[in-house]
């Protein structure tokens, strides 16, 4: 069955550090990625998304993601982190032989110590 | 503004009443899509329809009902038989299969 991994329930970085979010998938085709990131009670915003070609990908507010197929993995980086990055971050699979529904993972709340 | 409207922003439901949550885009999509969160567990596909009068069963349709009369209309209902509705429900749409899902802002239903 199709699932997504979020190994990190919480996580909190210093503001400019550098940062990872871990995301696995289990998947028996050729994978659609995508991240995603949630404030507090709003919906969700895509940061980036994987289809097909650069396994490094890149996407808004500075983030990017590299998807590497023999380990499964498309996990999230971004350089130097800024405050207004604290929010909770989504990692999914595009299921497109089942009408486009999004499998999750549980997510990753990441807090930024000043 | 294009986009994907969820209303109300929050619900409070009796205990054995029905309760309907509205979503509506403007954004010509095809599909949409009805998701629930709840804490630490990501989000799970309730309903999607790929085309009007057309819907299918997601992982957790038991307890809901939805319709898709018109293109930019995708009204979920929450049922009695729903045994935890208090949830924070996520309306979606795409374009087609093969792009990413654009999401409204959520509706928080809560069961008093």
């Amino acid at each position: 069955a199709q699932s997504v991994t979020q190994p990190d329930i919480h996580i909190t970085v210093s503001e400019g550090a550098s940062l990872e979010l871990r995301c696995n998938y289990s998947y028996g085709a050729t994978p659609y990625l995508f991240w995603y990131v949630q404030s507090p009670g709003q919906g969700l915003q895509l940061l980036l998304k994987y289809f097909s070609g650069d396994t490094l990908v890149q996407g808004i507010k500075g983030f990017e993601a590299e998807f590497k197929r023999s380990q499964s993995s498309f996990n999230l980086r971004k350089p130097s982190v800024h405050w207004s990055d604290a929010a909770e971050y989504f990692c999914a699979v595009g299921l497109y032989n089942q009408g486009g529904k999004l499998i999750f993972g549980q997510g990753t709340e990441l807090s930024v110590k000043p | 503004d294009g986009g994907i409207t969820q209303s109300p922003k929050y619900l409070f439901r009796k205990e054995g009443q029905n309760v309907t949550l509205s979503c509506e885009q403007n954004l010509n999509h095809d599909a949409m899509y009805w998701y629930r969160q709840d804490p630490g567990q990501g989000l799970r596909l309730i309903y999607y329809s790929q085309i009007v009068n057309d819907f299918q069963k997601g992982d957790i349709a038991e307890g809901y009902s939805v319709s898709r009369e018109k293109k930019e209309s995708f009204p979920l209902t929450v049922t009695s038989a729903q045994k935890n509705p208090t949830a924070f429900y996520l309306c979606a749409s795409t374009p087609t299969g093969y792009t990413e899902a654009f999401f409204g802002q959520g509706t928080r239903l809560t069961v008093v």
